[in-house]
């Protein structure tokens, strides 16, 4: 069974950048794809971007492309969402997600709160 | 391009069934999603796989109560035997070429 486990929330100001981990055991991260997802408050999921394990690809969202770096590291396996030049409507709640076939999301860390505010 | 769509709202009565759509667009109709619930508070967890051909595969530990079905571009979930605790927020997700997607959730009530 996979359990992801993710950093704790942060408060930055606005123009700073937060980097969120999800610490992954279970399974190995190279048997994993790894997505980011994230939840403004009160509205609904919005795919960020991730890592394909079948293509070896990281795509990223148009919306955010340019600010966000997402990468991992198999010692131990942990994936990194780095967001960049943040904005007060970057408020939301940050989910890391893992797929075992391509396309698909199976598993959901617990989420990390980044609250924007100056 | 891609489409997926969901109802903003669904109630039924405890002990009732309910079914829950997604629906795709944009020439996926041939593909699986994956139906996910959030409770109040809570973050996603995962339900089901749901096949083109309405097979699906559940998440381990999800009751029987829950099933999921298809018929051409329309993926659903149905729950029945309604419970208080299967008052939640249900997204369904799929792909396409360089994006993964979210349906817009649809809030199930149970009254």
């Amino acid at each position: 069974q996979v359990r992801l486990v993710q950093s704790g929330a942060e408060v930055k100001k606005p123009g700073a950048s937060v980097k969120v981990s999800c610490k992954v055991s279970g399974y190995s991260l190279a048997e994993l794809s790894v997505h980011w997802v994230r939840q403004v408050p009160g509205k609904g999921l919005e795919w960020m971007g991730g890592f394909d394990r079948e293509d070896g690809e990281t795509i990223y969202a148009q919306k955010f492309q340019g600010r966000v770096t997402m990468t991992k590291d198999t010692s131990p396996d942990t994936a990194y969402m780095e967001l960049r030049s943040l904005r007060s409507d970057d408020t939301a709640v940050y989910f890391c997600t893992t797929g075992f076939s391509y396309g698909y999301v199976h598993d959901w860390g617990q989420g990390t709160l980044v609250t924007v505010s100056s | 391009q891609l489409v997926v769509t969901q109802a903003p709202s669904a109630s039924a009565s405890p002990g009732a069934s309910v079914t829950l759509t997604c629906t795709l667009s944009g020439g996926y109709s041939s593909h699986s999603i994956t139906w996910h619930q959030q409770q109040p508070g809570k973050g996603p967890h995962y339900l089901m796989k749901v096949n083109s051909d309405g097979s699906h595969s559940k998440g381990d530990g999800i009751p029987d109560r829950f099933s999921g079905s298809s018929s051409g571009a329309e993926r659903y979930l149905t729950i029945s035997s309604l419970q208080s605790d299967d008052e939640a927020d249900y997204y369904c997700q799929t792909w396409a070429t360089g994006i993964r997607l979210f349906g817009g959730g649809t809030k199930l009530t149970v009254l």
